[in-house]
């Protein structure tokens, strides 16, 4: 079965300090990636996605990710945070025609003004 | 365009009572899911419905019903709450069968069980 992990529960920032955060899949195949954001007291937002091509996919407000399959890995990135960047971010993956998402268990970001 | 919406927004309910969770999508998606968030472990699918008249049991099931109504609504049904079913309830649906087939969520139930 597939499964996610992400390498951080919680992460505090400063304003202005970059940011990464880890994803790790596992399975095998053609898989489709994503990154949502949760904002405080709100829904699920997709960031951005992977389906194919370009491993380095940029997505709203900044972010970027990388998909290095060799890794398992859909690392998410932004070079300078805000504090409205404060929320909790998943990391998700789909099989490629498959019905079920799996995400994984979420990091929350806290940027200090 | 209202994308995914959920009623209600908050519940409460005494332990062994029944409710029923509604959504409705107007994307015109075929799948549509449910899913429960709790700190720590993420989002952990319920049921999910690949097209009318589907349903199919995800990783967390038990305790739970699920109607898919007609292609714009899926409702989840609770049918002796327990307080282990506290929790925030997100509805999302996708495009199935497309490449692009991301998800999208509604704005959640928050549901407490005393």
């Amino acid at each position: 079965a597939q499964s996610v992990s992400q390498h951080n529960h919680h992460v505090i920032l400063s304003e202005a300090a970059s940011l990464e955060l880890g994803c790790n899949y596992s399975y095998g195949g053609t898989v489709n990636l994503f990154w949502y954001v949760q904002y405080p007291g709100q829904h699920l937002q997709l960031l951005l996605k992977y389906f194919s091509g370009d491993p380095l996919v940029k997505g709203i407000k900044g972010f970027e990710a990388e998909f290095i399959k060799s890794k398992f890995s859909f690392n998410l990135r932004k070079p300078s945070v805000q504090w409205s960047d404060t929320a909790e971010y998943f990391c998700a993956v789909n099989v490629f025609y498959g019905q079920n998402f799996v995400f994984g268990p979420g990091t929350r970001l806290s940027v200090l003004p | 365009n209202a994308g995914v919406t959920q009623t209600p927004k908050f519940q409460v309910l005494k332990t062994g009572q029944s409710m029923t969770l509604q959504c409705a999508q107007d994307m015109n998606h075929n799948s549509m899911y449910w899913y429960r968030q709790d700190p720590g472990m993420g989002l952990r699918l319920i049921y999910y419905s690949a097209s009318e008249g589907t349903t199919d049991k995800g990783e967390v099931p038990n305790g739970y019903n699920v109607s898919r109504l007609n292609k714009r609504e899926f409702s989840l049904r609770l049918e002796s709450a327990a307080p282990s079913q506290t929790s925030v309830y997100f509805c999302a649906s996708s495009e199935q069968g497309s490449t692009y087939n991301e998800q999208f969520f509604g704005p959640g139930t928050r549901l407490t069980v005393l």
